[in-house]
């Protein structure tokens, strides 16, 4: 089946720093890639997606690219702030109405 | 204009009690799921309707039993509560766009069983 595998966490940077997060997945087919957040006491908010290999997703200074010959899609930010603190999940999307299937999440804690 | 309700926010309860969670979107989504988050933060999906149908369970006690009365609500009615049931449930939608699958999170119902 569908698997995801994200770094282990706790990832504590200072402000400022550069930050990257590994998600690797293995699927049948071409899924979709998703990168989502969760703040404290919050659901999950979708923070970028990717839906086909070479896909850049990008928002709020974070980067991710569907890289399909390696099955990866790391999270980047080139200077993370305080604010980013917070739980980011890898997923990907089968299509249709299968289940997406999500990392186990990796807390990235930004100190000043 | 909140996209994905959730009631209660907060349940504590004692082991054996019954206990329901109700969820409601406002996206005119046709999809809707429940998934539940540990400790750990680790997500599993439990459920997922479509239209009114149940199209993914996943293996749940049938302790769980979800209801959708229409497709801008599901609810969640928990029987014999455990201690290991204690954990945060989510509920999220989706609607299919373009075959990527992006799902909408409630705020989250945090269920404690003492």
């Amino acid at each position: 089946g569908d698997s995801v595998t994200q770094m282990e966490g706790p990832v504590t940077l200072s402000e400022e720093a550069f930050l990257t997060i590994n998600c690797t997945y293995t699927a049948t087919g071409y899924p979709s890639l998703f990168w989502y957040v969760q703040y404290p006491g919050e659901g999950l908010q979708l923070l970028l997606k990717a839906t086909k290999a070479d896909d850049k997703g990008s928002n709020k200074g974070f980067e991710a690219t569907y890289r399909k010959e390696t099955t990866s899609f790391h999270l980047e930010k080139g200077s993370v702030q305080v604010s980013d603190s917070a739980v980011y999940f890898c997923a990907l999307s089968p299509g249709g109405y299968q289940k997406v299937t999500f990392g186990t999440g990796t807390k990235l804690q930004v100190i000043p | 204009d909140t996209a994905v309700s959730q009631t209660p926010k907060y349940l504590v309860t004692q082991m054996g009690n019954d206990k329901s969670i109700k969820c409601e979107q406002n996206l005119g989504h046709d999809t809707m799921y429940w998934y539940k988050q540990d400790s750990k933060k680790f997500l599993k999906i439990m459920f997922s309707y479509n239209n009114k149908e149940l199209i993914i369970n996943e293996t749940v006690p049938n302790r769980f039993s979800p209801k959708s009365p229409d497709k801008a609500h599901l609810n969640l009615h928990i029987n014999s509560l455990e201690l290991g049931d204690s954990a945060v449930y989510f509920c999220a939608s989706s609607q299919e766009v373009q075959r990527y699958n992006e799902q909408f999170f409630g705020p989250g119902t945090r269920l404690t069983v003492l």
